[in-house]
């Protein structure tokens, strides 16, 4: 089984700040990673597939790259919209694993 | 985009069953998966497998075989999650996803919450 493993847990930042979220996984594959948003009470959203792929709808702040076996979110100029829990998953291999998630707060 | 719907919130006993149902609507339910995940309080998205909308073959996570079932109906574009011998740390959201082709979740329904307690 593929294992990743997403860092930091939590992140506090402003309106306005850059932030950037990591997902390191056991073994190489292709770009077959997504990234998700998760707030309370809604139904989780989409953001990037296929390593930097950019969802119909999301804000290009929102940007994904891959390196190897390194993926990672960067948000550019926070908006309060933003914060919420990010949660990678790869989809190249099931089981499907999903990284612990980020949790992104306002400091 | 799809559109998923989920049934209402659950509170079953341990050893009970559940089975949670996911209305879509706005794509051709045959030709998409749809997967189930959930989410424990607290804790992260956890995968538990998905069904094919076409010909209904399962592919669900080791950790559950066994215990899930899902299934569909396609005559109403629904797809169901049973989940049997439930547990106390079977409490959860419980969350229906459409698969694409390549494998990731474009939407989501917006969760059913199952709580298992004596």
């Amino acid at each position: 089984d593929i294992q990743i493993t997403q860092s930091p847990s939590s992140l506090s930042a402003s309106v306005g700040d850059r932030v950037t979220m990591t997902c390191r996984a056991s073994q190489g594959f292709s770009e077959a990673l997504a990234w998700y948003q998760v707030k309370p009470g809604k139904a989780p959203k989409l953001v990037v597939f296929a390593g930097s792929r950019l969802e119909d709808g999301v804000p290009s702040r929102f940007t994904g790259s891959a390196s190897g076996t390194e993926f990672t979110l960067t948000i550019n100029s926070l908006q309060p919209e933003d914060f919420a829990t990010y949660y990678c998953q790869q989809y190249y291999t099931s089981p499907y694993s999903f990284g612990q998630g980020t949790k992104l707060e306002i400091k | 985009q799809g559109h998923l719907v989920q049934s209402g919130s659950e509170v079953k006993k341990p050893g009970a069953s559940v089975k949670v149902s996911c209305k879509t609507s706005g794509f051709t339910f045959a030709s998409y998966s749809i997967s189930w995940v959930r989410q424990a309080p607290g804790q992260g998205l956890e995968w538990m497998g998905w069904v094919s909308g076409y010909n209904s073959v399962t592919t669900p996570t080791q950790g559950l075989q066994g215990r899930v079932s899902m299934t569909t109906d396609t005559s109403t574009s629904t797809a169901y999650m049973q989940l049997t011998d439930l547990r106390s740390d079977d409490t959860a959201i419980y969350y229906c996803a459409r698969r694409t082709f390549l494998g990731y979740l474009d939407s989501w329904g917006q969760g059913t919450l199952v709580t298992v307690s004596s």
